[in-house]
């Protein structure tokens, strides 16, 4: 059974506030991964990371910060938040490069 | 760069087959996956097949993969209405292992 979880669930906040979401696993897997997905659409890989201290772009472009300073634990921040950040995040981990993902429930977030 | 697409939406009867299609660019693709995503939840893992493999089956499901045509295929036995989600198609290349989703098919199945 995976064992994955996202903090908040769903986050209501307004323009220009720092927001973290949190994403943590205790399945010891390496590989963890931030996607985005707007209603009714594709998933995007916004980050990902191979191991402690280390953190990678993904293939969409996000104002959004990552860290990985220990291994079951991989925070995305937004320093200030806009509308236009408004979207559901899913985050995700493997035990190894081309291993499924496990993913958390995601966090939906909505910026007024 | 590598691409994955689906069609967007499938209407069945409840105890019908289902038949979910997806189509994929990247030839080195080593895993191909079906995720499940149902109103207002994450992504639960469905099923993977290998890229050596033609055919996976379990329980209900069943995957298909023509490597040839870069088709893979996610059939449903008897589907029941809480089969209704969106299903992803996904598929892993040799770039750091990242995952390429298509834009997911929602699968309604009426009564």
């Amino acid at each position: 059974e995976a064992d994955i979880y996202q903090t908040p669930r769903y986050l209501v906040i307004g323009t220009g506030k720092k927001i973290t979401l949190e994403c943590s696993q205790t399945m010891g897997h390496d590989k963890m991964y931030w996607y985005q997905q707007d209603p009714g659409m594709e998933l995007h890989l916004i980050h990902y990371s191979y191991g402690v201290n280390s953190t990678e772009k993904g293939d969409l472009s996000s104002e959004s910060t990552v860290s990985r300073i220990r291994t079951e634990h991989f925070p995305l921040t937004l320093e200030s938040a806009r509308p236009s950040h408004t979207s559901q995040y899913l985050c995700a981990s493997s035990r190894r490069t081309n291993e499924k993902l496990f993913f958390g429930s995601g966090t939906q977030l909505s910026v007024l | 760069g590598e691409d994955v697409e689906q069609s967007l939406f499938l209407s069945v009867r409840e105890g019908d087959s289902s038949v979910i299609n997806c189509t994929y660019t990247d030839s080195s693709s080593t895993y191909l996956y079906w995720y499940k995503q149902e109103p207002g939840a994450g992504l639960q893992l469905l099923t993977y097949i290998f890229s050596n493999m033609d055919m996976k089956q379990d329980q209900r499901l069943t995957v298909l993969l023509n490597k040839k045509d870069k088709h893979l295929s996610l059939r449903i036995a008897d589907t029941q209405t809480g089969d209704s989600a969106i299903y992803f198609c996904a598929e892993s290349n040799n770039q750091g292992g990242k995952l390429i989703f298509g834009q997911g098919t929602e699968l309604s199945v009426k009564p």
